[in-house]
């Protein structure tokens, strides 16, 4: 079983739809939880950072963490074609600075 | 802020052949700086963590002699393929730990063809 799980996709979601990427682990010494966005062939771009459980919202974009049940969540309202691109989910124990990744989820946003 | 480039964006090279790609930190200091490799379709694989004036740790199964790092400054590490070969293809995403922030931000990576 791998430590972060996260579903592949492809996910495809009309503009304007609320959008829901999610990620499972395993380590409870996980404790800081990232989102990035990366487009085909460019480096993964920070969207979130949080630590611990809660939420946190930054436009469009909200993070949530539920360290109890080990689940975290980025929602995109108001999708826009533009955020057509793979979103990783990162992790990283308290300790350390080395992140665990998910496999990334394809999100499609169609006209 | 927390800008990461890399250089080249994109090279080919011959087999047999050595290719320096280098990543700069351009408005913060990073003693740490971590290399990645990615496969289409597939996520992140960590290859080595580069630290400042000192050695860099490498994965397992990543041979240190043929990715040989070095991280001089605090803002410039390089990495070295040595000797690339066709099966060394691959994109390389380097990132820097911003201290500030704990957390890493990505340049925007090297796409490598061996011929």
């Amino acid at each position: 079983q791998k430590e972060v799980e996260q579903d592949p996709g492809p996910l495809s979601v009309p503009e304007g739809a609320i959008v829901s990427l999610n990620c499972t682990y395993s380590n409870s010494a996980f404790q800081y939880f990232m989102w990035y966005r990366q487009y085909s062939r460019k480096g993964p771009e920070l969207l979130m950072y949080t630590y611990s459980s809660g939420n946190k919202e930054d436009g469009r974009f909200t993070a949530q963490v539920d360290k109890s049940s080990k689940y975290i969540s980025l929602f995109i309202r108001d999708s826009q074609p533009s955020d057509s691109a793979t979103y990783l989910c990162a992790m990283r124990a308290g300790g350390g600075n080395k992140l665990t990744f998910g496999t990334g989820t394809q999100l499609k946003v169609e006209l | 802020g927390a800008v990461v480039s890399q250089h080249p964006s994109w090279v080919i090279c011959k087999s047999g052949t050595s290719v320096k790609i280098e990543c700069r930190s351009l408005d913060f200091q990073a003693t740490t700086m971590f290399w990645y490799r990615q496969f289409p379709k597939q996520s992140l694989m960590l290859m080595a963590t580069s630290n400042e004036g000192s050695k860099a740790t490498y994965e397992q199964g990543v041979e240190k002699d043929k990715f040989l790092i070095n991280h001089a400054s605090l803002t410039l590490s390089t990495l070295t393929v040595t000797s690339a070969h066709p099966e060394d293809s691959s994109f390389y995403i380097c990132s820097a730990l911003s201290g500030a922030q704990e957390t890493q931000y990505f340049g925007p990576g090297t796409r490598l063809l061996v011929l």
